[in-house]
């Protein structure tokens, strides 16, 4: 089975400062990962996806995120917070290429000026 | 501006009310999914549809009933809904991946659809 965890619902952080969005997954073989972002009234757009060619992944608008296969997980991260980042983030495994893709519960980051 | 369109964006119907939700997709895709999601709660995946042939049924409520006539569209009829069923329904696709280790197909969403049941 697979499952994934987003630590903390809400993280708040300064314009400028450095974005850290945690996820953690479980998954018996290596699993797919991704991280989506949806602005509000809108669907989810793919931020950036773990393809097992590069441990760090780089994503749209600046985020990136690093594969740690000793630490299960798949942070985000971004150098520099801007406003327009404030979203909801969410978090997602697949086991494998068919298998169903399981999102975590989401993380609300809120940019403050 | 999404490969995939959803229509209405919002809807608000009354509990004897019969309504469908609109899904249409230009991505060239094969597998097309939908997805409610309420507040506070995570995302929950309805139904999923490959090469138009529904493979997934995550135990849905028979007032709601999908209907995929090509690879293209998709839509969610709905009928005597509850109070509980107001949220937004997000449409997405993908490709199906083929027989090959590594290929790694994303989900592309829509707009999604504010639904308000009164």
């Amino acid at each position: 089975a697979q499952s994934v965890t987003q630590l903390g619902s809400h993280v708040s952080v300064s314009e400028g400062a450095l974005v850290l969005l945690r996820c953690n997954y479980s998954s018996s073989v290596p699993p797919y990962l991704f991280w989506y972002v949806q602005y509000p009234n809108q669907g989810l757009q793919l931020l950036l996806k773990y393809t097992s060619a590069a441990t760090l992944v780089k994503g749209i608008n600046g985020f990136e995120a690093e594969f740690k296969k000793s630490e299960t997980s798949f942070h985000l991260t971004k150098p520099s917070a801007h406003m327009s980042d404030a979203a909801e983030y969410f978090c997602a495994v697949r086991m494998d290429s068919g298998s169903r893709l399981t999102f975590g519960e989401g993380t609300q980051l809120t940019v403050n000026p | 501006e999404t490969g995939v369109t959803q229509t209405p964006r919002h809807l608000v119907m009354g509990m004897t009310n019969k309504k469908s939700l609109k899904c249409e997709q230009h991505l060239g895709h094969n597998a097309m999914y939908w997805y409610k999601q309420s507040a506070k709660k995570p995302l929950e995946l309805m139904f999923v549809y490959n090469f138009k042939e529904q493979t997934e049924n995550n135990s849905v409520p028979s007032r709601f009933s999908p209907e995929c006539p090509n690879s293209s569209h998709l839509f969610l009829h709905l009928h005597t809904l509850q109070p509980e069923d107001s949220a937004l329904y997000l449409c997405a696709s993908s490709q199906v991946p083929p027989l090959t280790p590594g290929y790694n197909s994303p989900l592309h969403f829509g707009n999604g659809t504010r639904l308000t049941v009164t």
